[in-house]
C-alpha cells in the first residue's frame, strides 16, 4: 500500500514567488496535517484539515494557506516567499480527526533564494 | 508557553549497548506522547506512544517511560543497532488543539 505521498520532493524558488505543495494521504485517511521543519529543529504545526474543513491552525502568517479536496488530498500554498520559509514541509495523514496514528510523508524540501 | 525540550542534542553509543534518550515537557495538561525516529531525507516515523495514565510502555526493543511528577519522558532502545542511527523526537499532543508539539530532537550515533 502506498504511504503518504508528497510532491515535489525538492523545489527552489525566488523570494517573493509563491509555491504550491501537494499531499496525497493514505487511502482511507480523511485527515491531513501540514508541518514545517526548519533544519536542525523539530516540525512545527501549520494546519490540520478533516473532511475538507480546517480544524486547526498554527502560528504562521496569512501567507500560508491550505485546502483539502473531496478525495482528501491537500495543497499547501505559500505566497510572497521569504528566505526564512526554506524548510522541509511535511504532510501527515490519519484515519480520523485526531493526531493519533499519524503517518508522515517524506516531505518537500523548499529552498528560497 | 508550550514547549517540549530535550536534555541532550547528541548521543553516541556503542553498538549493542542500550540507549536512553530523554525529553522534558512543560504542559502538564498533555495526555498523549509519541516518540518519532527521523532518518536523513525522510519524514518522522512512529516508534512508540504512551498515554498520560500510564508510566511505562514496551515495544520491540524500545521502552517509553513517563514521569508526570517531573514532566519527563524517556525512550530506551535495547541492544542498539547501526540502523538505529537517526534523529529522535518526542512529541506531545494537545488534544484540544489537535496538533503535535515536537521537541528539538536528539541525534543518535552508533559506534561500531
Amino acid at each position: 500500500d502506498a504511504g503518504v505521498t508528497q510532491s515535489p520532493t525538492h523545489l527552489i524558488k525566488t523570494r517573493g514567488q509563491h509555491v504550491t505543495l501537494r499531499c496525497s494521504p493514505i487511502s482511507g485517511h480523511k485527515s491531513v496535517s501540514w508541518y514545517q521543519q526548519v533544519l536542525g529543529q523539530g516540525p512545527q504545526f501549520i494546519f490540520q484539515y478533516y473532511e475538507k474543513e480546517e480544524r486547526g491552525r498554527g502560528n504562521f502568517p496569512d501567507r500560508f494557506s491550505a485546502r483539502q479536496f473531496p478525495n482528501y488530498s491537500s495543497e499547501l500554498n505559500v505566497n510572497a516567499l521569504l528566505l526564512g520559509d526554506s524548510a522541509l514541509y511535511l504532510c501527515a495523514s490519519s484515519l480520523v480527526w485526531a493526531t493519533e496514528g499519524y503517518t508522515f510523508g517524506s516531505g518537500t524540501r523548499l529552498t528560497v533564494v | 508557553g508550550e514547549s517540549v525540550g530535550l536534555h541532550l542534542p547528541t548521543l553516541s553509543v556503542q553498538e549493542g549497548d542500550n540507549s536512553i534518550i530523554n525529553c522534558a515537557y512543560s504542559n502538564s495538561a498533555s495526555d498523549y506522547f509519541i516518540w518519532y525516529k527521523q532518518e536523513s531525507g525522510k519524514g518522522p516515523q512512529f516508534i512508540i506512544d504512551i498515554r498520560s495514565n500510564m508510566d511505562k510502555r514496551q515495544g520491540q526493543r524500545v521502552t517509553v517511560l513517563l514521569n508526570k511528577t517531573v514532566k519527563h519522558l524517556s525512550l530506551q532502545i535495547a541492544a542498539t543497532q547501526p540502523g538505529d542511527s537517526a534523529v529522535y523526537f518526542c512529541a506531545e499532543i494537545h488534544q484540544g488543539a489537535q496538533k503535535l508539539v515536537f521537541g528539538q530532537g536528539t541525534r543518535l550515533t552508533i559506534n561500531p
